[in-house]
This record gives structure tokens, C-alpha cells and sequence, in this order.
């Protein structure tokens, strides 16, 4: 099946710096979503990007499909921009909706 | 609308004993999935569903699981027998599908199960 890295793992920042979260796919993908977990657990849409790029306030997003990977900016980053940040495809050949995680990149933004 | 619903929000049951869930998709949604989070690791696919039909289901998905939606709007999922290992936080997904529809997913707030 396709596989989803995330890079990286962890990071820690001081309020106000920018990040660059990636994923990496594995095959051709026709869906790719990005989310950010709350502490409650739910998970938070912030981008449909199958390809191309988007921008949503202090957050935007490009995906290369043909070099399988998509990049999560955040600038100025807040402490309540921490938690867990998951990007989750659906593979070309599906056709199902059925979404596949990566292991997620967990953020964490110090006073 | 107000989202997908999932409830209860919390369960804690004893070893062996069965347990319902139930997730309200997005209203207009003819899709409807449901996934397992364990800690540290990201959400797996369990079953998904379009309109009333169960049309894939993961390995992850053991006998003692069931998941039914009678009437293509609302969904339930039971476990059987419960284990241990079936603790975990338990996620329902809602989207559009078929037809060149956007498929983006919209997901519930989850139920946390702890087996005791």
C-alpha cells in the first residue's frame, strides 16, 4: 500500500518563528488533506491540496504531486498552534475516500 | 450543520464486556468512515461506508467489530467481547463521494475507549 512520512517528528519553536512541515508519499495520490489534532483529540481540517498551493491566514500549503510530496508553512507561529499535525492522502487507484496517515509531526510553540 | 457527532465522547468499560458507539455524519454526506487512533501513532481506516452499503472493511477489523448504518444517515459501531487492546480513541469521517465529487473529510470529535 502507499506509504506517508512526515518530517519531522517533533519540533519545538519560540513564538513567532516560521516552520515548514513535510509529507512524503509513496505513490499517486488523489486526495491530500493536512489537520491539526486539538488536545482533545478532534482533528481540524486546514487544507484540501490534492495539487497546487493554498493559503489560509498564517498558514498555507503546496503539494508537488508529481514529486509526491506536499509542505505545511506556518509563519509567526503561536502557542496554540501546538499539537499534532497530520497529513493524510488517498491513493489514485481508490476511489473510495479511504484516507491513509502519516505518523504526524507534533509542534510545540514556547511563550 | 454542525459537523459530524460522535458520541459518547468518553467510555470506559470493563474486559469483556460490548460496547456501542454512534457517529452523525454531515448532513448532505453519502460517505461515512470509521478509524482508530492509538497513542503517538496517526488515525487507521477501519470500515467505510457509501450510503447504507459497508463496501470495504480493514483487516484491523476484527470479528468481535460491527459497524451498521441502516438508513445511510447515522452509523454505529459495536465491539464485542472487549479487549485491552481495543483501547483507544475511535474516529468517524464523513465526506461526498461518487460522481467527481470533492472528497474531503470532515471528522468527528472522536470516542476515547478505555477497556479496564
Amino acid at each position: 500500500g502507499i506509504q506517508v512520512e512526515q518530517s519531522p517528528p517533533d519540533l519545538i519553536l519560540q513564538e513567532g518563528a516560521n516552520s515548514t512541515l513535510r509529507c512524503n508519499f509513496s505513490d499517486s495520490v488523489n486526495n491530500l488533506q493536512w489537520f491539526h489534532q486539538n488536545p482533545w483529540g478532534q482533528l481540524i481540517n486546514l487544507f484540501y491540496i490534492p495539487s497546487g498551493t493554498k493559503q489560509n491566514g498564517r498558514l498555507s500549503a503546496t503539494t508537488v504531486a508529481t514529486e509526491r510530496y506536499s509542505l505545511l508553512y506556518i509563519s509567526s507561529s503561536q502557542t496554540t498552534d501546538s499539537g499534532v499535525y497530520f497529513c493524510a492522502v488517498e491513493h489514485d487507484s481508490s476511489n473510495t475516500g479511504k484516507l491513509i496517515f502519516g505518523q504526524g509531526t507534533t509542534l510545540q510553540v514556547k511563550p | 450543520d454542525t459537523g459530524v457527532s460522535q458520541n459518547p465522547r468518553h467510555k470506559i468499560t470493563k474486559r469483556g464486556q460490548n460496547v456501542t458507539f454512534r457517529c452523525d455524519p454531515i448532513s448532505e454526506h453519502n460517505r461515512l468512515y470509521w478509524y482508530r487512533q492509538t497513542l503517538g501513532q496517526g488515525p487507521e481506516f477501519l470500515t467505510y461506508f457509501q450510503n447504507e452499503a459497508q463496501l470495504e472493511k480493514s483487516r484491523l477489523l476484527s470479528d468481535r467489530f460491527s459497524a451498521e448504518r441502516p438508513k445511510g444517515s447515522f452509523s454505529t459501531l459495536e465491539i464485542q467481547r472487549t479487549e485491552q487492546g481495543d483501547s483507544a480513541m475511535y474516529l468517524c469521517a464523513s465526506s461526498l463521494g461518487g460522481g467527481g465529487a470533492r472528497t474531503e473529510a470532515f471528522f468527528g470529535q472522536g470516542t476515547r475507549l478505555t477497556v479496564v
